[in-house]
This record gives C-alpha cells, structure tokens and sequence, in this order.
C-alpha cells in the first residue's frame, strides 16, 4: 500500500525559505523503482492544482518554468523522504502543498496535504 | 505554462450522464495520450479516475469513463450519485516544459 505525507510549518513570513518534507511507504526511489517520481503540487484556497517539482528515481529533476529560481527538491532514498524548498515566500503562495506519487506521466497516489499561510 | 481549459461547472441529476471537457493543444491533449482525470471531493486530496486517457486505476468504478479527441479529452461520469459532487482536474503531458499542466478545473453539482 502506497502512501505519503507531507509535514512542515503552516505559518511562515514573507520573504523566508519555506521547507517541506515528503515522507512515504510502499514504493522505492532508488533503481529498483525505474519510471517513479515523488513530486510536489499546491493548490491556493479556491483555486486551481499548480506543479511545483518532481524527482525522478535516478535523480532526475523538473520543475515549474514559472518557479524553477525559487525551488530545490532532494531525495533521501535511504529514508524514503523528498523535501522541497521553496525561497523568498509571499503571501500568494498561501496553499496546501501536496505530495504525490508519479510514475510515467500519471499520478496515482496523493499525500493528504498540508496547508502553508504566509503571513506577517 | 497555460492551464487546459475545462468547464467552470457541471450539473446533472441523480442517474443522469455529465460529461466534463478538458481542451488543450497539440503540444499536449492532440498529440500524447497521457491525460488523467483527479477527482477531488470536499475538503479531501484528489484521487485518480482516469489515466492514459481511458485507463481506469484499480478500485475506481466503471462509472467513470475517458475518451479524447482531437485536442480535447472528456470525462464521463454515468449514473451520476449525490456522492459524486466535488471538484474535477485533468492533466496531462505538455511537451513545452518537463513536468505536466493541470486543467483550470470543474465543479460537479448534482441537482
């Protein structure tokens, strides 16, 4: 059974780095899971499902052309964990950031999901 | 990237048919089979319906159904349930950036 959940801060204050990390079970991102990715998606209140960035089993990265300057994602395999950060917060990346599972082009699996406000 | 193009909202009946559009362009829908739905009920994460355009994962009812053409892929929900009301995203491949487009979203109201 595949599952991932997503833990961090649900406040932060414009301008700094927010870190988000993916911790999940059932599958592995090493080279025993060719064509797999955990990636990264927000969604602001009411709005729409935004990709942010991907990691691929053999470390391959994509990411969103219109926020790539602002975002890294890491994988520990060994812990089976995926962070991402994110830099120079504004209050309109308020959002619940997901964690999902990816292999090929479809997403099979999401994490629960969890809320991030910026503000002062 | 520019979101596909879905429609804002949707309604039907308890046991009618719905179908929910997802327009796009040749740099994704009309040339790649690789569209999936999400379906999102109330305040929970999305889950997939619908993969490789008409693929349905395991567990998912046959109620759901997928199809595409040209630059446009659909969805079809039959026999259409209270518990069916919620929010409704495709993606899908995009060969312009490495990573996938989301569409704007559709809001599923059973009347």
């Amino acid at each position: 059974q595949i599952t991932l959940r997503e833990s961090g801060p649900a406040l932060v204050k414009p301008t700094e780095t927010l870190t988000l990390t993916c911790t999940f079970s059932g599958f592995s991102l090493d080279n025993t899971g060719m064509g797999v990715g955990v990636g990264w998606i927000r969604q602001p209140p009411g709005k729409a499902l935004e990709w942010l960035a991907l990691i691929y089993w053999d470390d391959d990265k994509r990411f969103s052309p219109s926020l790539e300057s602002r975002l890294s994602i890491t994988k520990d395999s060994s812990r089976n964990q995926v962070v991402l950060m994110m830099t120079n917060m504004d209050p309109a990346d308020t959002a619940t950031y997901y964690c999902v599972h990816r292999r090929g082009f479809t997403i099979f699996f999401w994490g629960q999901g969890t809320l991030v406000t910026v503000a002062s | 990237q520019s979101a596909l193009t879905q429609p804002a909202s949707v309604s039907g009946s308890p046991g009618q048919s719905i179908t929910i559009s997802c327009t796009g362009t040749i740099y994704d829908i009309g040339t790649y089979d690789y569209v999936s739905w999400h379906q999102q009920l109330p305040d929970r994460a999305p889950k997939v319906l619908i993969y490789d355009v008409s693929d349905r994962p395991s567990g998912v009812s046959n109620r759901f159904s997928g199809s595409k053409s040209g630059n446009t892929a659909s969805l079809t929900i039959s026999g259409l349930q209270a518990d069916d009301e919620g929010d409704y995203y495709c993606s899908s491949y995009i060969s312009t950036n490495t990573i996938g487009v989301f569409g704007t979203g559709t809001k599923v109201t059973v009347l």
